[in-house]
């Protein structure tokens, strides 16, 4: 398997532009986390999907920020408008039903100037 | 509440030296815990996991972990550490669908 795919693996935007984050699970995992990753509040999780249905979005920080599963291979993380203090690290992860670990991709990271 | 603490920000050791990394949680049941490495740039990847049974834990890359319910620790180990072995750690620990992180610790390995 490919393990989890996201795109793009780096995005520089000016403040105020929209920003989408995309994440492809690995085939046949029920789950799908979002995280984020700073150096001053480390690994956050944003907001976690099971069957492509929202569980739990309370880590999402604020309105700019939305995601959304339309389909078991597809996921996105959108922040409308994005601002500097948006700028990190974001982390797509995914999980099977049964198991407890979870697969993380690569990451995007995002700058925001 | 549920946390998972590394006091360790950095550590550095030689390379061919012994590593251990400390990891203490708070959590109010049976813990299922997790060690991850990050390189740089990289994505986390899992070294090893504990949900029950044998409480010394072997994992990938010749890690292992103890699990000691009486001092809410899950230390990582290394006997002999390589230098490609520079990276962040990371401990967890599950809670609900969640999985909750530590801060990290980086490791250099020095020649």
């Amino acid at each position: 398997d490919a393990g989890v795919i996201q795109s793009p693996r780096h995005e520089v935007t000016e403040m105020g532009q929209e920003v989408t984050l995309r994440c492809k699970p690995i085939s046949g995992h029920d789950y799908l986390f979002w995280y984020r990753q700073t150096m001053m509040r480390g690994l956050e999780l944003l907001i976690y999907f099971n069957n492509n249905v929202p569980i739990d979005d309370s880590g999402m920080p604020e309105d700019r920020f939305s995601a959304k599963m339309p389909n078991a291979s597809f996921s996105t993380l959108k922040i409308q408008p994005s601002e500097p203090r948006d700028s990190a690290v974001y982390f797509c992860a995914s999980s099977p039903v049964g198991l407890h670990e979870q697969y993380f991709g690569p990451g995007t990271r995002l700058t925001v100037t | 509440a549920q946390s998972v603490t590394q006091p360790d920000i950095h550590i550095t050791v030689s390379e061919g030296a012994s590593l251990e990394l400390r990891c203490n949680y708070s959590y109010g049941a049976t813990p299922y815990l997790f060690w991850y490495v990050q390189s740089p740039g990289q994505g986390l990847q899992l070294l090893l996991k504990y949900f029950s049974g044998d409480t010394l834990v072997q994992g990938i890359k010749g890690f292992e972990a103890e699990f000691k319910r009486s001092q809410s620790s899950f230390n990582l180990r290394k006997p002999s550490v390589h230098w490609s072995d520079a990276a962040e750690y990371f401990c967890a620990l599950r809670y609900g669908n969640k999985l909750v992180f530590g801060a990290g610790t980086i490791l250099r390995v020095k020649s």
